[in-house]
């Protein structure tokens, strides 16, 4: 069965700092990763999708990276802003179960101004 | 994501009532899914839909029911057999081939009165 871990829990940094949020899965057989980002009451807003076949996906400021045989992605932020402050959840979709997809339990990022 | 739309944002049900929950998506996708999300746990899967009048049970289906009508819909009933309801409801979509990730809506919050 599929586990997905991210790490850290919470974290807080000053703006303007680059960060690097971790997710880790037990599974490598997986078809993609989906990184999220969730704002408090909101629903899920899908930031970067990464198939098994690619290393890295970029979007502005964000970039994720993913190495199937260690079972780890990173989402990378360059220059935070205060706006960036979320929870930020990954999701590997490895077919197994209903929907085919795990998420991890999110990174709760706070942007000091 | 613009082409969900979940309704009501906010909900309140009385014990011993159903309350039913709207999803309505335009983004012409073949698969819809209910999940629900308490603090610290993630989201589980509460039903999906692979088609029009199929569904299937996902996770913790107990206590809930679904129907699939009509493509662009997809609503869920909280019974009164859902003993614990207070949650935040996520639909989402999937296009065919499940390869370009998933389109979430903006939830709605359930609680009891």
């Amino acid at each position: 069965k599929q586990e997905v871990t991210q790490i850290p829990a919470a974290l807080s940094v000053p703006e303007g700092e680059n960060l690097v949020l971790n997710c880790s899965f037990t599974d490598s057989a997986i078809y993609n990763l989906q990184w999220f980002r969730q704002d408090p009451g909101k629903g899920l807003t899908s930031l970067l999708l990464i198939q098994s076949s690619q290393r890295e996906q970029t979007s502005g400021r964000l970039n994720a990276s993913l190495d199937k045989s260690s079972g780890r992605s990173t989402l990378y932020i360059a220059a935070s802003q205060p706006g960036d402050s979320a929870t930020y959840l990954c999701a590997v979709h490895s077919g197994g179960g209903a929907d085919g997809l795990t998420f991890g339990k999110g990174t709760h990022l706070i942007i000091q101004p | 994501d613009g082409g969900i739309t979940q309704s009501p944002k906010y909900l309140f049900r009385k014990e011993g009532q159903n309350v039913t929950l709207s999803c309505e998506q335009n983004l012409n996708h073949d698969a819809m899914y209910w999940y629900r999300q308490d603090p610290g746990q993630g989201l589980r899967l509460i039903y999906y839909s692979q088609i029009v009048n199929d569904f299937q049970k996902g996770d913790i289906a107990e206590g809930y029911s679904v129907s699939r009508e009509k493509k662009e819909s997809f609503p869920l009933t909280v019974t009164s057999a859902q003993k614990n309801p207070t949650a935040f409801y996520l639909c989402a979509t999937e296009s065919k081939g499940r390869n370009l990730g998933k389109h979430f809506g903006d939830g709605t919050r359930l609680s009891i009165l």
